[in-house]
């Protein structure tokens, strides 16, 4: 298995420009999730969804749009990029039980110029 | 916000020793978790400790956990140069039932010195 494949792996847009961060996974999990790493931060939950068809949103969310229209991927876009957006973002994944641990992509670093 | 606290933000020891880092939180969890982050790679998962339980143990890991205290600590025991890394907590907050938002704190730079 590959378990979370994150691409591209670094990316580099001005300012308006937008794109979108794809994800996908091979264990059939029914949660995936997207987070933000920044220094100083921690990693900051920007969407998840528990299942094809179901979104929600995190702790910062805004500027960032998701969909799940299948059981393995869930890209992320973001429509109008600004230089905050300008970081690291992990994919996640799990199966639905919440006692189950996270599986994580290793990363897109995105700088927003 | 951030639910969980690392301290300390930084450790650095010596190969052989003891690392311990700790982990505070706000509010009521169903669960508990412990990642590690190895420079520019995604986290991997270490332990999970569910809220009914006080303590877990993985090879050289030993998690703790004292809800009265909102609490919980990573030893990790007998160090090697593999373990430089950085550590996060994670709890869960549980907003509806079968959903989880997974919060993280800030980590715990290890470093250990041959």
């Amino acid at each position: 298995n590959a378990g979370v494949t994150q691409t591209p792996k670094f990316q580099v847009l001005k300012t308006g420009q937008s794109m979108t961060l794809q994800c996908a996974q091979d264990m059939n999990h029914e949660y995936m999730s997207w987070y933000r790493q920044d220094p100083g931060m921690g990693l900051r939950l920007i969407h998840y969804s528990v299942g094809a068809g179901i979104t929600d949103q995190g702790e910062v969310p805004n500027g960032y749009n998701v969909s799940r229209s299948t059981t393995e991927d869930f890209p992320l876009r973001l429509l109008l990029a600004a230089p905050s957006q300008t970081s690291v973002y992990f994919c996640a994944s799990r199966r639905g039980h919440y006692n189950s641990p996270l599986h994580f992509g290793n990363g897109t670093r995105l700088t927003v110029t | 916000s951030q639910q969980g606290e690392e301290d300390p933000q930084a450790l650095s020891i010596q190969e052989g020793e003891n690392a311990t880092m700790n982990c505070s939180y706000k509010t009521s969890i169903n669960n508990l978790q412990w990642y590690r982050q190895n420079s520019g790679r995604g986290l991997v998962h270490l332990i999970l400790i569910r809220s009914n339980e006080r303590e877990k143990h993985s090879g050289r890991l030993r998690v703790t956990l004292d809800t009265s205290k909102k609490s919980s600590s990573l030893l990790i025991t007998a160090s090697r140069a593999a373990d430089t890394a950085s550590y996060f907590c994670a709890t869960d907050k549980s907003v509806i039932q079968g959903a989880q938002k997974l919060v993280f704190g800030q980590g715990t730079r290890l470093t250990i010195n041959p």
